[in-house]
Order: C-alpha cells, then structure tokens, then sequence
C-alpha cells in the first residue's frame, strides 16, 4: 500500500471558500511535501515542510505537519475556479536511499 | 529555460514491442527520476538517479530498465511492451538529496503511452 493516502479523494466547493485535503502516511518521514496537477500535465511543487515544522504558510496555502499523528493537511483559503486540480501529498523515506512516495490524490473541484 | 523536457508525448505500442522514452533538464540537477501513473492514482517511481553513473530501483521496476546517459539526461526503456504498462510516463529531476535533507522536483509533461 502506498506511503501516502489523501483524503478525501475529492472535494466540490463553490469559488471563494475553503478547501482542505489530508494526507496520512504510515512511517517516519525526512520531509513531506505536496504538489497540484491540472488535468494532463506534469506535478507542479506547491510547499515542503521538513519533519521538525508544524505550519508553513505560502500565500493562500496553509500545510500543517503533525508527526505523532503522521498527518498533514493542505488548507487553500479562498478558493479560486483556477485551483482546480488533483493535489498530492508524497513523503520522503530513507529505505537504503531517500524515496519520494506519492499519495492517490485529492480530486478538488472549484465552481465558479 | 526549458526546465523537464520529454519526448515523445505520445505513443502506441504493440505487445512485445521496444521502446525507449527520452528525459533531459536543463537546471544542473544530479538526481532524475521516471514515474508511472495510472487513472485516479498517485505515481510510482520506477527507477531514480541519485547522481550521474547511478540508477537505483523504485516502487515498480519490472519491466523497466534506465539508463543515466550524462548528467542531463535519463532514458526509459521497455524491451518487450505489455499492455499492463499503458500509464502515462513522468520524468522528473531534483537537486540530490544531502544530509538527510531532500529537494522538490521538478516534472515533465509526461509521454502517454498505450500498449495493445
């Protein structure tokens, strides 16, 4: 089963509110990172937040990182129809080797 | 700047048949990367490159095989194509991993192979 898991898996909000997805992970981490993808084309990195941070803030995203829990969440705060898209979150593990491992994603939806 | 650049974007195979997916940046990354990802799923790493002369396994390696021609580039190859391997085909590439500590990567557009 994959290191990574969001949820939910997708998520319909009209334009101007709140959108957050969670990811769960399963053993340490190094760092945790999350990405958006528009439809077809490649990941675009949106924030890392190393282990020994709780709250990273990038314009109107907000990530949380909550180790004893091994969670993280992606808050994006006034919602705009652009920010449609699939988000997800990967972690980096040390398996003889640091490995970036991707969740299935979070599907949001942004109504106009 | 190109930044990821992979070719082609687009290709149909016919079981059994070979082919090889070209990556190449133009940041100076030592480390690349070639994931698969398959309908409403994340993706899987197939192989990485942590520096120029090393390639490692990943997630879903079967099948696959790499090769790190120099520091900008890193190929893909399927010898013998099955349909099981129709996904669409990331590279991607990053700074190396130092000190316990590891970057963001940066993707391509992808090579939307199907394999009949």
């Amino acid at each position: 089963s994959q290191q990574g898991e969001e949820d939910p898996q997708a998520l319909s909000i009209q334009e101007g509110e709140n959108a957050t997805m969670n990811c769960s992970y399963k053993t340490s981490i190094n760092n945790l990172q999350w990405y958006r993808q528009n439809s077809g084309r490649g990941l675009v990195h949106l924030i890392l937040i190393r282990s020994n941070e709780r709250e990273k803030h990038s314009g109107r995203l907000r990530v949380t990182l909550d180790t004893s829990k091994k969670s993280s969440s992606l808050l994006i705060t006034a919602s705009r129809a652009a920010d449609t898209a699939s988000y997800f979150c990967a972690t980096v593990v040390n398996t003889g080797g640091f490995k970036t491992i991707f969740g299935a994603g979070t599907r949001l939806f942004v109504k106009a | 700047n190109a930044g990821v650049t992979q070719t082609p974007k687009f290709q149909v195979l016919k079981t059994g048949q070979s082919m090889t997916l070209q990556c190449a940046q133009d940041m100076n990354h030592n480390s690349m990367y070639w994931y698969r990802q398959d309908p409403g799923m994340g993706l899987r790493l197939i192989y990485y490159s942590a520096s120029e002369g090393t390639t490692d396994k990943g997630e879903v390696p079967n099948g696959y095989n790499v090769s790190r021609l120099n520091k900008r580039e890193f190929s893909l190859r399927l010898e013998s194509a099955a349909p099981s391997q129709t996904s669409v085909y990331f590279c991607a590439s990053s700074e190396m991993a130092t000190g316990g500590f590891t970057y963001e990567q940066y993707f391509g557009p992808g090579t939307r192979l199907t394999v009949t």
